[in-house]
């Protein structure tokens, strides 16, 4: 089974409005962290954001925030006030804590309109 | 200006060269990764070491060798590559062990190989 799943191969978004990346993953181990990262075509990885198992509240991080539902194992990105500059690939990731692999998803490339 | 240093930036090679790929990080980690990647898909887990010790081999072919001479380096040694093997390749690197669940990778900007 995948481990992590983001359903959504590209996504356009008007700027200056708001999107949603979605993921959702897949762990029997009680303690596991979520990563969300941006890859722009020039190829280096930026780490955007981080939710914990165990956090009682959403992650924010500027104009990027973790909508996390631990129920129902969903974990998407919002990012408001879209940028030009979103425009790129984006991955989501999941590290369980009793090992040092991360698992991506197979990413969404995001293309922000002017 | 990323904290994980990846050289040479570009590379172009034939099939019976041999070449090295360097990572280097100054942040105290203990887990270090190589990834191959191909355009628009995500990173493919290839190598990893935790202390040194190299932990997880994802059933890489013999042509690609990876070495960690101590905590801050790790090098992929490259002999009789194909055109497939054409990709980027990531270094990334994060707290080791048990205690590291929470913390990201943090990974180098790739090196571009080309495989003439």
């Amino acid at each position: 089974a995948q481990k992590i799943t983001q359903t959504q191969p590209g996504m356009f978004v008007q700027e200056k409005e708001a999107v949603t990346l979605d993921c959702t993953y897949d762990t029997s181990d009680p303690s596991y962290g979520l990563f969300w990262y941006k890859q722009p075509s020039s190829g280096e990885m930026i780490f955007l954001i981080y939710q914990g198992s165990y956090d009682q509240q959403n992650a924010t991080e500027g104009r990027y925030s973790l909508n996390f539902q631990k129920a129902r194992k969903s974990a998407n990105l919002v990012i408001s006030a879209s940028q030009l500059g979103d425009s790129a690939m984006y991955f989501c990731a999941m590290r369980e804590n009793t090992g040092n692999q991360f698992y991506f998803g197979t990413g969404t490339s995001l293309t922000v309109i002017p | 200006d990323t904290e994980v240093t990846q050289t040479p930036k570009h590379l172009v090679m034939g099939m019976t060269n041999k070449k090295s790929l360097k990572c280097e990080q100054h942040m105290g980690h203990r887990a270090m990764y190589w990834y191959k990647q191909k355009a628009k898909k995500p990173p493919e887990l290839m190598f990893v070491y935790s202390y040194e010790k190299l932990s997880i081999n994802e059933s890489v072919p013999s042509r690609f060798s990876p070495e960690c001479p101590n905590s801050s380096l790790l090098n992929l040694h490259l002999h009789a590559l194909q055109p497939e093997d054409s990709a980027l390749y990531l270094c990334a690197s994060s707290q080791g062990g048990n205690r590291g669940g929470n913390q990201p990778q943090h990974f180098g900007d790739g090196t571009r190989l080309s495989i003439l």
